[in-house]
């Protein structure tokens, strides 16, 4: 079946710097891909929207220049959470459609900014 | 935006007893998916179920549809301690992302 890698799993860093998040289709190429943010005893909140070649539809109140999505191939997205602070700690998901229109989830990387 | 709202929020039961959790949504949808989610980790996608069924069956699972009054419901039967996750319905309408709902958390006491 469909395999969506998603790393790292897991990400400590300090406040006021970058870190970078991938999401790969393993055997199959991704037209679309989903990025949600989880909090604590939440549900999963869609931030974002990407088809390869185009730039990301966010939701509304996303930052856009916070939250950095580029989707520069059929296999891969990234989210870049610039200049992040103790808040953005969550757990991101990414999320892979491809021609058959299934969708397949990544495992999640949880990020804590210190 | 979040259409699904699920209840209960928190179900507590005894190993061997049914759990059932609903789920409702606002929209018209093409199916409508159930996931589970142990305490940080991933979606582990469980059964979906098209806007043309009324009920699927999956091992323990059972999975009930009425689109006339927008819900769902989720059946777990002789629920074990390893049940023990939350579990979120999301809908999918036409090329839409999935949207999810707010998920029940299950407490399955041995």
């Amino acid at each position: 079946g469909a395999v969506v890698s998603q790393h790292p799993s897991r990400v400590i860093c300090k406040s006021g710097t970058s870190v970078k998040i991938e999401c790969r289709s393993l055997d199959f190429q991704a037209t679309t891909m989903f990025w949600y943010r989880q909090f604590p005893k939440q549900s999963l909140m869609l931030m974002a929207t990407s088809n390869e070649g185009s730039k990301a539809t966010y939701e509304q109140g996303v930052e856009k220049d916070k939250f950095l999505i580029n989707h520069a191939s059929l296999t891969l997205s990234t989210l870049t959470v610039t200049s992040a602070h103790p808040e953005d700690s969550s757990f991101y998901i990414c999320s892979a459609r491809g021609d058959s229109q299934a969708i397949t989830f990544g495992s999640g990387t949880r990020l804590t900014v210190v | 935006s979040q259409q699904g709202e699920e209840d209960p929020q928190a179900l507590s039961i005894q190993e061997g007893e049914n759990a059932t959790m609903n789920c409702s949504y606002k929209t018209s949808i093409n199916n409508l998916q159930w996931y589970r989610q142990n305490s940080g980790r991933g979606l582990v996608h469980l059964i979906l179920i098209r806007s043309n069924e009324r009920e699927k069956h999956s091992g323990r699972l059972r999975v009930t549809l009425d689109t006339s009054k927008k819900s769902s419901s989720l059946l777990i039967t002789a629920s074990r301690a390893a049940d023990t996750a939350s579990y979120f319905c999301a809908t999918e309408s036409g090329n839409t992302p999935l949207v999810f709902g707010k998920g029940t958390r299950l407490s399955v006491i041995a």
